[in-house]
C-alpha cells in the first residue's frame, strides 16, 4: 500500500519556467490537498479538493493552480515559477474533513528550488 | 477564522527530562485535535489525537476546552524524540488547520 506519493522529489527551477507536481493516493480518499512548508511558516494550505472535478483556494493559492480530473490524483502547477515559491511541498488526503474520525496523510515531501 | 498557535518554534531538553509542547486552539465548536510529528527528512505522521486518548512512544495530550489548549506532553524525553512537531484541528469544515510547529531537541 503506498499511500501518497508525490513526484519528482526533487526539482530546481528558473524563474519564470512552470512545472507540475503530481500526487497520487490510492486509499481512494475524497479530499486531497497542497501545503506548502517553510521555516518559521509550518504548514500553509495551498490549494484543496473535496471531489474528483472539485478544487478550491486554501490559504497562499497566488502563484499556483490545481487540478483533480482524476479522483486518485491532484496535480500542483506553477504557471511562472519565482523564487519565492521555493519550498517544501506536501500532498495529502483523507477520506473527508467533515466527519469525526478522518485522519490526514501526506505524502514524502517535494522540494523545490527556484533560481 | 479558527486558528491553531503553537507559541515555541524549538525547545530543547535534556534526555529524560519532561517535556511538554505547547498547543492553543481558536475555534467555537468541538473541533477534533490531532498531533503530527516530522522526523528529520520524512513525511509528516499522525501521532495521536485526542478522540483516541490513547498514549503513543509515551506520548499523551489532554484537550482542555476551557483553556482550549491541546498539549503534548512526554515524563521522559528520548533523544528519538527530536522532530517537528504540528498540532493540527479538524473543525469538519473542508480541511484541516495547522500550527506553525515546534522543534524539539532532546540533548544528550
Amino acid at each position: 500500500n503506498a499511500g501518497v506519493t508525490q513526484t519528482p522529489k526533487f526539482r530546481v527551477l528558473k524563474t519564470g519556467q512552470s512545472m507540475t507536481l503530481l500526487c497520487a493516493q490510492d486509499m481512494n480518499h475524497e479530499y486531497m490537498y497542497w501545503y506548502r512548508q517553510d521555516p518559521g511558516m509550518g504548514l500553509r494550505l495551498i490549494h484543496y479538493s473535496v471531489g474528483e472535478g472539485t478544487t478550491a483556494k486554501g490559504e497562499v493559492p497566488d502563484g499556483y493552480n490545481v487540478s483533480r480530473l482524476k479522483k486518485q490524483n491532484f496535480l500542483l502547477g506553477l504557471e511562472s515559477a519565482a523564487p519565492s515559491q521555493t519550498s517544501v511541498y506536501f500532498c495529502a488526503s483523507s477520506f473527508n474533513a467533515v466527519t469525526s474520525g478522518n485522519t490526514i496523510y501526506f505524502g514524502e515531501g517535494s522540494w523545490l528550488t527556484v533560481v | 477564522a479558527q486558528r491553531v498557535t503553537q507559541p515555541e518554534k524549538l525547545l530543547s531538553v535534556f534526555k529524560g527530562a519532561p517535556v511538554e509542547l505547547k498547543c492553543n486552539y481558536s475555534y467555537s465548536g468541538s473541533p477534533e485535535l490531532f498531533w503530527y510529528v516530522q522526523y528529520s527528512r520524512q513525511r509528516l505522521q499522525l501521532l495521536l489525537r485526542h478522540i483516541s486518548r490513547e498514549s503513543i512512544k509515551g506520548f499523551t495530550a489532554d484537550l482542555n476546552k476551557g483553556e482550549t489548549s491541546f498539549h503534548l506532553k512526554k515524563p521522559f524525553a528520548q533523544e528519538e524524540d527530536s522532530a517537528m512537531y504540528y498540532c493540527a484541528l479538524n473543525d469538519y469544515g473542508q480541511n484541516f488547520v495547522f500550527g506553525p510547529g515546534t522543534r524539539l531537541s532532546v540533548l544528550p
